[in-house]
């Protein structure tokens, strides 16, 4: 069975702009939660979804924002981009059946922001 | 809110030595408990979970944790360290009794001399 991907990889911006990331959850799992990793704050907790609706909420700024469609695939968008957005961003997958699921990651997409 | 420490930044080890890295929590009821891995450039690989019952888990390449409630404690351990175990390590807890929402460790380091 495939793994989690993430898409794209690698990203460079510039301040002010906006991105949007991809990730594809395994098959048949139908919960994508995001997390932001930096070296300063460590691994921190953006949001998550599960059929479509934000179940879960981190605490980040509004700028960030995320959607799931029906495939369960997920973006997240970043507006308004800061150099403090520079980060590996992971996602996760998981049944969604909450209790004792567990959460696979991908790869990451690692975003700089000059 | 729950919280995790890892109380070691980075470790150093020989190949063949045993290893035990240290993870405390902070929560009101049975945690459930995470340890994962990630080697450099790569997204986070789960080592092992505790939800409830044999205090001992196993886990993949070799590794084992204990829970030990009285300590507020979730050790990872391994009797003999190999050079591929260099990465990084993240204990973490999910949040209000389930295995959404994680909140991770600052990390622990292992490095390994051969």
């Amino acid at each position: 069975k495939a793994g989690v991907t993430q898409t794209p990889r690698y990203l460079i911006k510039t301040r002010g702009q906006q991105v949007t990331l991809s990730c594809s959850p395994i098959s048949g799992h139908r919960s994508v939660s995001w997390y932001q990793q930096t070296p300063g704050q460590g691994l921190q907790f953006l949001f998550e979804y599960f059929s479509e609706t934000q179940r879960n909420k981190g605490n980040f700024p509004g700028r960030f924002s995320g959607r799931q469609f029906s495939n369960s695939r997920s973006e997240m968008n970043v507006s308004t981009l800061e150099l403090g957005d520079s980060a590996l961003y992971l996602c996760a997958s998981s049944l969604g059946s909450g209790g004792t699921d567990t959460q696979y990651f991908g790869p990451g997409t690692r975003l700089t922001v000059l | 809110a729950q919280s995790v420490t890892q109380p070691d930044i980075h470790i150093t080890v020989s190949e063949g030595a045993s290893l035990e890295l240290r993870c405390n929590y902070s929560y009101g009821a049975t945690p459930y408990l995470f340890w994962y891995v990630q080697s450099p450039g790569q997204g986070l690989q789960l080592l092992l979970k505790y939800f409830s019952g044999d205090t001992l888990v196993q886990g993949i390449k070799g590794f084992e944790a204990e829970f030990k409630r009285s300590q507020s404690s979730f050790n990872l351990r391994k009797p003999s360290v190999h050079w591929s175990d260099a990465a990084e390590y993240f204990c973490a807890v999910g949040d209000s009794g389930t295995a959404s929402k994680l909140t991770f460790g600052t990390g622990t380091r292992l490095q390994v001399t051969l």
